[in-house]
C-alpha cells in the first residue's frame, strides 16, 4: 500500500508551459506539504496546507500554486515554467495541524523529477 | 530558524555501529530534535525524534546531551541499506509554520561492505 503517491514520476517540458503534479495520501492525514529539492540537493519547504490554513514559503514564486480538491490530495500547479524550476518535487503529509507536533512525523512521496528545457 | 551543524560526510563499515553527530547550540526550550534520512533516489523518511531524554526505536537510538546543544544518532549495526543522507532538524513545538521541517545539508553516510 502506497502511503503518499505522486504522479508523474518524471516530467519533461518546455519553458513557458503550464504543468501540474498530483499528490495523494491514503493515511487520513490533515496536513500536506510540497518540497523542492534542487540540483545541489537542498530540500526546501514550499507550502504546508491543511483544511484551514495555507502557509506559503515567501521565497516561492506566485507561478506556483497548490490546489487541494479534498483532504487526501494536494496538487501543485506551475505556470510559465522556467529553467530554474527544474528539480525534484516531493509531496509529504503528516497527521495533525498545529498540535501535538512532538510526534508529527512527515511521510514523503517518491518525488517527481521535473526537467524544463 | 534554529540551525544545526553536521559533518558533510562519514564512512562506516558494514555491521559496525555508526554515531552521527549534530550540533544545535541555539536550540530553544520548545524545539524537538528530529532525524530524517534520504536514501538515493527516494523521498526522505523519518528516523527518530526526541526532546530531552534519549530515545530508542527499531531503526536507531538518539542520544541527547544534557544541555541539549548537541545530539547523536546511533545506528547500532550499519547495513548497506543505511547508506543515505541523514538530516538533523530542529522543529518547534509552538505550532504553525514554526513546526515545518527545515532541512540542512545533512551528513552523507557511506557504508562499506
Amino acid at each position: 500500500d502506497t502511503a503518499v503517491s505522486q504522479t508523474p514520476k518524471y516530467l519533461v517540458t518546455q519553458m513557458g508551459n503550464d504543468k501540474s503534479i498530483k499528490c495523494e495520501q491514503n493515511l487520513g492525514h490533515d496536513t500536506m506539504y510540497w518540497y523542492k529539492q534542487d540540483s545541489k540537493k537542498f530540500l526546501k519547504i514550499m507550502f504546508s496546507y491543511n483544511n484551514k490554513e495555507l502557509i506559503i514559503n515567501e521565497t516561492v514564486p506566485n507561478r506556483f500554486s497548490p490546489k487541494s480538491p479534498d483532504k487526501a490530495h494536494l496538487n501543485l500547479h506551475i505556470n510559465s515554467l522556467e529553467l530554474g524550476d527544474s528539480a525534484v518535487y516531493f509531496c509529504a503529509s503528516s497527521p495533525g495541524g498545529r498540535s501535538p507536533l512532538n510526534y508529527n512525523e512527515q511521510f514523503f512521496g517518491p518525488g517527481t523529477r521535473l526537467t524544463v528545457l | 530558524d534554529a540551525k544545526t551543524t553536521q559533518p558533510n560526510s562519514m564512512e562506516s563499515n558494514e555491521e559496525e555501529p555508526v554515531h552521527l553527530p549534530c550540533n544545535h547550540s541555539t536550540i530553544s526550550g520548545t524545539d524537538y530534535i528530529h532525524w530524517y534520512r534520504q536514501l538515493p533516489s527516494q523521498g526522505p523518511e523519518y528516523v527518530i525524534h526526541g526532546l530531552t531524554s534519549n530515545v530508542n526505536n527499531r531503526m536507531a537510538s538518539l542520544a541527547i546531551a544534557e544541555d541539549r546543544k548537541s545530539s547523536t544518532l546511533i545506528l547500532h549495526r550499519a547495513t548497506l541499506r543505511d547508506a543515505a543522507v541523514y538530516y538533523c532538524i530542529l522543529r518547534s513545538g509552538d505550532g504553525g509554520s514554526q513546526g515545518n521541517l527545515i532541512f540542512g545539508k545533512g551528513t552523507k553516510l557511506s557504508v562499506k561492505p
